[in-house]
This record gives C-alpha cells, structure tokens and sequence, in this order.
C-alpha cells in the first residue's frame, strides 16, 4: 500500500531532550516536506527537499534540522526540544515539487509535547 | 507578505443543502492553488488544484472555482453529507522562492442531520 508514516505518533518529552520523528514513503517520491499545525495558524512549513541531499527552509525553521541521505526517508530532528514546539507534526511526499503540480500525500501526523 | 485568507472560519450546515467556503490570496507570482480536506486527527487530503488558467476544477461534489484576477478561489459543496464534517484548507503556491507553501487557517464545516 502507497503511504507516508510516522514515527512515533504521540510522544511526551522533556526540554533538552533530543528527539528524532521519522518520516519514511514508499511511492519513491522526489518531494518531502515536514509541517507544523497549531490551533488558529494553521499549517506551517518546516523544511522542505526537493531530492536526495537537497533540503531548503519553510517559514518555521528554527530550532529544527532535517536530512534527506535515502529517498524514501527525511527525518526531523529536535535538538533542544523547548516547550513552543509542542505541535502536531506532518509529513508530507509529492511525485515532484507543489510548484510543479505535485499532489502531496501526508502522513498520519505526531503529536509531540515539550514540557 | 505572502497570505491565504479563508473564511467563514466555521460553518454549520443542514445534510443536503450546499455551501461555498471562500480563499483570498495575496501570493504572487502564482503557481496554483489547491483545496485539501483534513477530517479531524488525520493528515490534509487534496481535492483539487488549479492553476493561473483555469476558472473551474470539479471532485465528484466539490467544484473549485479560480478567478486570478481578483485573487479569490471558492469551493462549493453539493448536497453536503455527514461525512463532509471537516477542515477545508486552501494552499497557494508562488513561482518564486522555491517550493514554499502558504496555507490558509481553514474553515470549520460541520454536516448535521
């Protein structure tokens, strides 16, 4: 079955502690992004890749790092979670880039707690 | 700025009847617009896209509607269902500055007997 997962869907961590979501699909995509959603703001734009070793920065990028070493996987990593990244995370794959028409296929979302 | 406006915030309507849920954008240059539907706890799903040349793009009971000079988009639901109860949310593409995504805040719509 072609879909995008998460890892994991719900964790509790600590400020400080760093932490890894990974994001993995099987549709051999080209286009990965990760997402942030927050009561009243909505989706917001972490990082994005266009393609292997090519990653670019969204609107919200601080405090976030992203890899792009297989094309099927692109995790994000949380340095020092601090409790303002508490937030439901997407990730998101697409056969080519949204400017090129690309239809995103998101995963089933992380709802990750900083305390 | 680039900004997507959408409205109303929330919707309640009676199953059956239509509605029309509004986007207003100020992303330039354009590349496309798409709708996405996001029932409650799962990621968005896409319903249509349109580009700068297209005025009307249907799904089944979902028509989108594009008029790029006035920078509106609109997407009308027929005979709403039950099942139609969720977040619509309308995503603008720019040409420029990479594949960077402006998301509207959604409307609410909620389907009820």
């Amino acid at each position: 079955e072609a879909q995008v997962t998460q890892n994991p869907r719900y964790l509790i961590t600590v400020t400080g502690k760093k932490l890894t979501v990974t994001c993995s699909q099987n549709m051999n995509h080209e286009y990965m992004s990760w997402y942030r959603q927050d009561p009243g703001l909505g989706l917001r734009q972490i990082y994005y890749s266009m393609n292997v070793e090519v990653t670019d920065k969204g609107d919200v990028p601080e405090g976030y790092k992203v890899s792009r070493k297989e094309k099927r996987n692109f995790p994000l990593i949380l340095e020092s979670p601090s409790p303002n990244q508490t937030s439901l995370y997407f990730c998101a794959s697409s056969i080519k880039g949204p400017r090129a028409g690309g239809t995103q296929y998101f995963g089933p979302g992380t709802r990750l707690t900083v305390l | 700025k680039n900004q997507v406006e959408q409205s109303p915030q929330s919707l309640i309507i009676l199953e059956g009847k239509n509605c029309t849920l509004q986007c207003n954008y100020t992303v330039s240059p354009f590349s496309n617009l798409r709708w996405y539907k996001q029932d409650t706890g799962r990621g968005p799903v896409s319903l249509t896209i349109m580009t700068f040349s297209e005025n009307t793009k249907s799904n089944g009971r979902y028509t989108a509607t594009l008029d790029a000079d006035t920078k509106q988009s609109s997407l009308h639901i027929t005979a709403s269902q039950l099942s139609d109860s969720a977040s619509y949310i309308c995503v603008v593409t720019s040409t420029g500055g990479g594949n960077k995504l402006t998301f509207g805040t959604g409307t609410q719509l909620k389907v009820e007997l």
